[in-house]
């Protein structure tokens, strides 16, 4: 079973500034897909950023990047020029046959 | 464009009664999904449908649970004789089926507590 691990409970930021947020997962499988979604407070959850397991270039969406290695199983996101907005849950989840696997979540707190 | 909706928001129950939920995907998706979220943790699969079909049920979908879209568009989570350990947040999502990855749209949840 595929399995994803987020290490990292809680971090923090300061406004403007630049953080990682880390994700490692296991599976035997080449062809797969990972997310990151963003749960705010008591809103629902909302797609960050997407990467396709077969293209070795990383995805990148305004603000956000990942740094996906697949050899070791990572997939970390990278939040530039953080804004408050950007405080929430973050999940990492590993898609394969329909269905999401997700992490633990990692709480972002971001400091004026 | 209306996003994913889920109905009730909150429910309270007691031990022992059955309760059901309902969820309208975005209109145009065919694939639909239940996850399980309990606090502080990320979401658990519990199962999908493409159109009516119901194509995949987790473990952890007990037979106490139930789940339906009978004409491919809502589909209703029933649990029956609810215990204490079913107090969660009931996640949907739905998503346009392609050949693979394709990203699914989340609903605000509906939160069950067991009392």
């Amino acid at each position: 079973a595929q399995t994803v691990t987020q290490s990292q409970p809680e971090m923090s930021v300061q406004e403007a500034e630049t953080v990682t947020l880390s994700c490692t997962y296991d599976t035997s499988e080449s062809d797969y897909y990972l997310f990151w979604y963003k749960q705010p407070p008591s809103r629902q959850m909302i797609l960050v950023i997407r990467q396709e397991a077969y293209k070795q270039q990383n995805a990148t969406e305004n603000r956000f990047s990942v740094n996906f290695q697949k050899a070791a199983k990572s997939f970390s996101l990278k939040i530039s020029d953080s804004q408050l907005g950007d405080a929430a849950m973050y999940f990492c989840a590993y898609w394969r046959d329909g269905k999401l696997t997700f992490g633990q979540g990692t709480i972002l707190t971001v400091h004026p | 464009d209306t996003g994913v909706s889920q109905n009730p928001r909150h429910k309270i129950t007691k031990r022992g009664q059955n309760v059901t939920f309902r969820c309208d995907p975005i209109s145009e998706h065919n694939r639909l999904y239940w996850y399980r979220q309990t606090l502080g943790q990320g979401p658990e699969f519990l199962t999908y449908f493409q159109n009516e079909a119901q194509l995949e049920k987790s473990r952890l979908l007990s037979d106490r649970f139930s789940a339906e879209r009978p004409k491919g568009s809502f589909s209703t989570l029933e649990i029956q004789r609810t215990e204490q350990g079913d107090s969660a947040m009931y996640l949907c999502a739905s998503s346009l089926a392609s050949s693979g990855g394709e990203t699914q749209y989340f609903g605000p949840g509906t939160r069950l507590l067991v009392l």
